[in-house]
């Protein structure tokens, strides 16, 4: 079983703070993605990271892929309480085979900003 | 365009009855995955249809799970005598293809209650 662990659990920040989301396994992926989950709602995604070392950015977001493809990390600037969520990491398995697409999430991470 | 939709939103059953939740993909999305998610968790896979086959169902937890997919759309995921174990957040996920990095679009969920 491929695991991730995403930290922290719980981050609670005051508007206009910055602040780092881990996700980290002792496993390969083929990918990453990040998702942000709002109450009542399903998990949307916000970015897929594939190449090792790989750095995208969303606005205010920061997404990093490691070298080695087994850990990521979301970096937001300056947070708004707009970004108030869940926010999960999922890893696509380097496995190959007929799992394509499977996903394997990580524990979340709820996010409360204040303004 | 249309999403994903789920129904029922919410189910309330007792232990031991037999629950049906229905998933609505996508139009023209081949690819299907259902997903668990419990309380402070992130969403844990069940299985993975492709077409009207299902081609991964590693995730279901034991024999009283089962999920159809007849026409190659819309999917049934089928719980016999239910535990209060089972009561969490099924989501439901379709994809344009199964290529491992696509994007995942996800329903806003059954929440289960076993009481």
């Amino acid at each position: 079983t491929q695991l991730l662990e995403q930290s922290p659990q719980f981050l609670s920040i005051q508007e206009g703070e910055n602040l780092t989301v881990y996700c980290n396994s002792s496993s390969v992926f083929s990918s990453l993605q990040w998702y942000r989950q709002e109450p009542g709602e399903g998990p949307v995604l916000l970015v897929t990271v594939v190449t090792g070392g790989e750095v995208k950015k969303l606005k205010r977001l920061t997404f990093q892929f490691g070298d080695a493809r087994k850990d990521s990390s979301l970096h937001i600037t300056a947070a708004q309480p707009g970004d108030t969520g869940l926010y999960l990491c999922a890893g696509v398995p380097h496995a190959g085979g007929t799992s394509y697409g499977k996903l394997t999430f990580g524990q979340g991470t709820i996010l409360t900003v204040h303004p | 365009g249309a999403g994903v939709s789920q129904t029922p939103s919410n189910k309330v059953t007792e232990k031991g009855k037999y629950v049906e939740l229905r998933c609505d993909p996508i139009s023209g999305h081949t690819a299907l995955y259902w997903y668990r998610q419990s309380l402070g968790q992130g969403p844990e896979f069940l299985i993975y249809f492709q077409g009207t086959g299902a081609a991964d169902d590693s995730g279901l937890p034991n024999d009283r799970f089962f999920a159809v997919r007849p026409e190659g759309s819309v999917s049934t995921l089928k719980i016999q005598r239910t535990e209060r174990g089972d009561s969490a957040v099924y989501l439901c996920a379709s994809s344009p293809a199964g290529r491992v990095n696509n994007e995942q679009f996800f329903g806003p969920g059954t929440r289960l209650t076993v009481l």
